[in-house]
């Protein structure tokens, strides 16, 4: 199958930092990746869809300035959320479109982001 | 209301049980619709795909009725290891690179 690595697992800052987290294709291409959010006891929220060579789609309701997304590589997509708040504390997740052989998106890990 | 809607839970069901998860869904344009499982602090993994015919895949039979807009999950001989939430997913489009719906999910534990 398809392998979706995120880089950091869990990250803990203070109130005001900015966090970066990174989504890799390990061993295929995405020019299509998609973040997503999940708060506690809640469903998985579609927040963006990140493309490479182009902006970013941002879902309704979602601050475009506050989430950055920069698609870099045909192998990595980035978010960072600005000026992290203890509201933006969640499990964000990303996923990409798998190879032409998989009608599935394949899931990251996850990251853990903690503002205190 | 919801796009995607599924029995709140939770399921406590004995090992061995039966257990039967419904999901309905608002639109009717929807083409693609699948069964995840979540474990507690990980990411959804697919569980199987679902096809108007219905499908099997071992323990597990999901079924589709497009004209009610409803899937169901239906878990013969329960196990442990099956205790998970269960997140009914529906994707507007044929390709994965069509954005995905997720349901609110169903907790199940299945108790010794």
């Amino acid at each position: 199958g398809a392998v979706v690595s995120q880089h950091p697992s869990w990250v803990i800052c203070k109130s005001g930092t900015s966090v970066k987290i990174e989504c890799r294709s390990l061993d295929f291409q995405a020019t299509t990746m998609f973040w997503y959010r999940q708060f506690p006891k809640q469903s998985l929220m579609l927040m963006a869809t990140s493309n490479e060579g182009s902006k970013a789609t941002y879902e309704q309701g979602v601050e475009k300035d506050k989430f950055l997304i920069n698609h870099a590589s045909l192998t990595l997509s980035t978010l960072t959320v600005t000026s992290a708040h203890p509201e933006d504390s969640s499990f964000y997740i990303c996923s990409a479109p798998g190879p032409p052989s998989y009608n599935e998106q394949f899931f990251g890990p996850g990251t853990r982001l903690t503002v205190l | 209301r919801k796009e995607v809607e599924q029995d709140p839970g939770p399921f406590n069901v004995p090992e061995g049980a039966t257990v039967a998860f419904n999901c309905t869904y608002s639109n009717s344009a929807s083409q693609s619709f699948f069964w995840y499982r979540q474990d507690c602090r990980k990411e959804p993994k697919l569980l199987m795909s679902v096809y108007s015919s219905g499908n099997e895949d071992g323990r597990f039979t999901a079924q589709l009725n497009r004209a009610s807009q409803y899937i169901s999950l239906l878990i013969r001989d329960s196990k442990l290891s099956d205790s998970a939430t269960y997140l009914c997913v529906v994707r507007r489009g044929k390709t994965s690179y069509d954005k995905v719906i997720f349901g609110p999910g169903t907790s199940l534990s299945v108790i010794p």
